[in-house]
């Protein structure tokens, strides 16, 4: 199957810059999404990568590394409202995603 | 902004009796899934559907699940005998086919089979 790995659990303070990683299986791949979820609620998309690099939207970025079956999310200028679930997605050739476990951020002040 | 819609948002049910959770996906979307999230566990793909038949299931998507789109607008998902371990949250999504803007997720239905 296609595996979807990324860490159980973050924390970081408020202002703070944060580098969520999520790796995943090469074969079969067309592109990675992250969402954001807070907690009982559903997932809100963040961004999509297809290409190699990185691409910015305001203080979310998203990196990808095709080769490497590698990419990550990063959070600038850290808020509390931030504090939720990550998660990492992967589009294979079906037009299912796969998701990792999620990367619950813990924002303190 | 447009937004998938599920209803209901919880509901629950004695283990053995059927469930019709209900979804209005986006109106000019034509790819359509089911995703469930057992609690504390990750988001796990049961079901997507195009073209008024279901184009992949999951393991999980046993001859207990059907789906049906049964008019222009609803979609949704049977679980005929519910079982202790079909709780969780069920998630609608609905995608025009391009994959940018990925797939818009309803606000889930918390199903608990007790």
């Amino acid at each position: 199957g296609q595996n979807i790995d990324q860490p159980t659990e973050m924390t970081a303070t408020e202002g703070a810059i944060v580098q969520i990683n999520c790796t995943y299986q090469t074969s079969g791949f067309n592109g990675l999404f992250w969402y954001q979820q807070h907690a009982g609620e559903a997932p809100t998309f963040l961004s999509y990568n297809v290409l190699d690099g990185l691409e910015e939207k305001g203080r979310f970025s998203s990196f990808l590394s095709r080769s490497k079956g590698y990419s990550y999310l990063l959070l600038k200028e850290l808020q509390m409202k931030d504090s939720a679930s990550y998660l990492c997605a992967g589009f294979y050739n079906t037009d299912k995603l796969i998701f990792g476990t999620g990367t619950r951020l813990q924002v303190f002040p | 902004e447009p937004e998938v819609t599920q209803t209901p948002s919880h509901q629950v049910t004695q283990m053995g009796q059927e469930v019709i959770l209900r979804c209005v996906p986006i109106s000019n979307h034509l790819y359509f899934y089911w995703y469930r999230q057992i609690l504390g566990q990750k988001v796990e793909f049961l079901v997507s559907f195009y073209n008024n038949e279901i184009s992949e299931k999951s393991e999980i998507f046993d001859d207990q699940f059907s789906v049906e789109r049964p008019d222009g607008s609803n979609f949704t998902l049977k679980i005929r005998s519910t079982k202790l371990e079909d709780s969780a949250m069920y998630f609608c999504a609905s995608s025009d086919g391009t994959e940018t803007y990925g797939y818009t997720f309803g606000s889930g239905t918390r199903l608990t089979v007790v």
